[in-house]
């Protein structure tokens, strides 16, 4: 069965630095998300991606973040200037196109992002 | 204000007896309900989804949901639990856009 793939499955980096996280979508998929969930907390929702844009973002996605998808498999989430509480597991979602009522979000297994 | 809630952060039940997980929204109109499971170390599974056909829904591995809009409920129920159900359980919900909004989850202990 067709899964979304994200690496690395745990990302340790400093404070200040850059980090990209990489997910591949299921194949046929095209709408995109970052979701994120902080230790202790709720699942939150970053980022939706449809047509190479942003098809609707949260107050958390502010200009330190973006997101590409770099190639026909790829979809990447980068964090400019990391800060400690960006710290958290984050997760990747796609959906095959339709009707958003109908259709479901897959999700990958995470990466655990740990900001020192 | 539209929201989702999770009654009981942590649900303890014995090996072969009744799972209850309780999921109440908020909202002006009927949204999608979902409901998705998280193992240790593992990413977010769809248990199953309430899109406004038949009001209750069965999913993966025996669990099933029902949509009550006079109570705004969608409770998700398992006749015997088993010791692979221990997990975290999110009721999440799409009030009509893009984005999914979660609950805060419930962990299952299944006591041997």
């Amino acid at each position: 069965e067709p899964e979304v793939t994200q690496t690395p499955s745990h990302q340790v980096t400093q404070m200040g630095q850059e980090v990209i996280l990489r997910c591949v979508p299921i194949s046929n998929h095209l709408y995109f998300y970052w979701y994120r969930q902080i230790l202790g907390q709720k699942v939150e929702f970053l980022v939706s991606f449809y047509n190479n844009e942003i098809s609707e973002k949260s107050e958390i996605f502010d200009d330190q973040f973006s997101v590409e998808r770099p190639d026909g498999s790829n979809f990447t989430l980068k964090i400019r200037s990391t800060k400690l509480e960006d710290s958290a597991m984050y997760f990747c979602a796609s959906r095959l196109t339709g009707l958003a009522s109908l259709d479901t979000q897959y999700f990958g297994p995470g990466t655990r992002l740990t900001v020192l | 204000a539209q929201s989702v809630t999770q009654l009981d952060s942590h649900v303890s039940v014995s090996e072969g007896t009744p799972v209850l997980l309780r999921c109440n929204y908020s909202s002006s109109y009927s949204p999608s309900l979902f409901w998705y499971v998280q193992h240790p170390n593992k990413g977010l599974q769809l248990l199953l989804k309430y899109t406004s056909a038949a009001t209750l829904v069965k999913g993966i591995n025996g669990f099933e949901a029902e949509f009550k809009k006079s109570e705004t409920s969608f409770h998700l129920t398992k006749p015997s639990a088993h010791m692979s159900d221990a997990a975290e359980y999110f009721c999440v919900v799409r009030f009509g856009n893009e984005k999914l909004t979660f609950g805060t989850g419930t962990r299952l202990t299944i006591i041997p």
